[in-house]
């Protein structure tokens, strides 16, 4: 079982502040590194796959870095509004899986 | 379009008995898999099948079976409940080279 690290396990933001989190995994034999959304009651949607170093993929005010060499991803939001609040999680293929392992996810409350 | 769909959606079992979670997924994925979360866990992998006919062991497998007699369906199933098996499970599907693609959840509560 390869572990997938997030960090911070918690956040708590006012609303227009800016913000970011880290997925730290494993980077031999890397395959993908995915970034979803997962809202209170819901399931989790995916944000972004990313397969490539130095990707980086946007999406409205969520953005997202992939470091393989160093096995790092940074997720940013630029601007948080109060329903960006939600669990971000990130999953990792590596060590020639294709089976996602995931993180425990970062919490983000943005308050109004 | 219906994706990925759970069933069912709540369930209470008392200690001992049995059960079986259904996922059907209509997009043709090869891979599906089986998670629980529990509070400050996060998803952790039960059991995950990469074709029809093919089941293979997660993170948690214990006290859980699975079946993929159908490329759509991937069943799992509680012989025994446990107390410890309290949890909200969910299925996925996907392919290699995709996102995982997530059922609504199920709920369920072993007293």
């Amino acid at each position: 079982i390869l572990n997938v690290e997030q960090s911070p396990q918690s956040l708590h933001v006012q609303e227009g502040d800016s913000t970011n989190f880290t997925c730290s995994f494993p980077s031999s034999n890397f395959y993908a590194l995915h970034w979803y959304r997962w809202e209170t009651a819901k399931s989790p949607e995916a944000l972004f796959v990313m397969t490539l170093n130095g990707d980086e993929k946007k999406k409205g005010r969520i953005s997202a870095t992939l470091n393989t060499k160093e096995g790092y991803s940074y997720l940013y939001i630029k601007g948080s509004q109060p329903e960006d609040s939600a669990t971000y999680l990130c999953a990792s293929k590596s060590g020639g899986s294709y089976i996602p392992t995931f993180g425990r996810g970062t919490s983000l409350i943005v308050h109004p | 379009n219906a994706g990925v769909t759970q069933t069912p959606k709540f369930r209470v079992l008392k200690t001992g008995q049995s059960m079986t979670l259904l996922c059907a997924q209509d997009m043709n994925h090869e891979y599906m898999y089986w998670y629980r979360q529990d509070p400050g866990m996060g998803l952790r992998l039960i059991h995950y099948s990469v074709g029809e006919g093919t089941t293979a062991k997660g993170e948690v497998p214990d006290g859980y079976n699975v079946s993929r007699l159908k490329k759509q369906n991937f069943l799992l199933g509680l012989e025994s409940a446990a107390p410890s098996q309290t949890s909200v499970y969910f299925c996925a599907s996907g392919t290699g080279s995709t996102e995982a693609f997530f059922g609504q959840g199920t709920r369920l509560t072993v007293v």
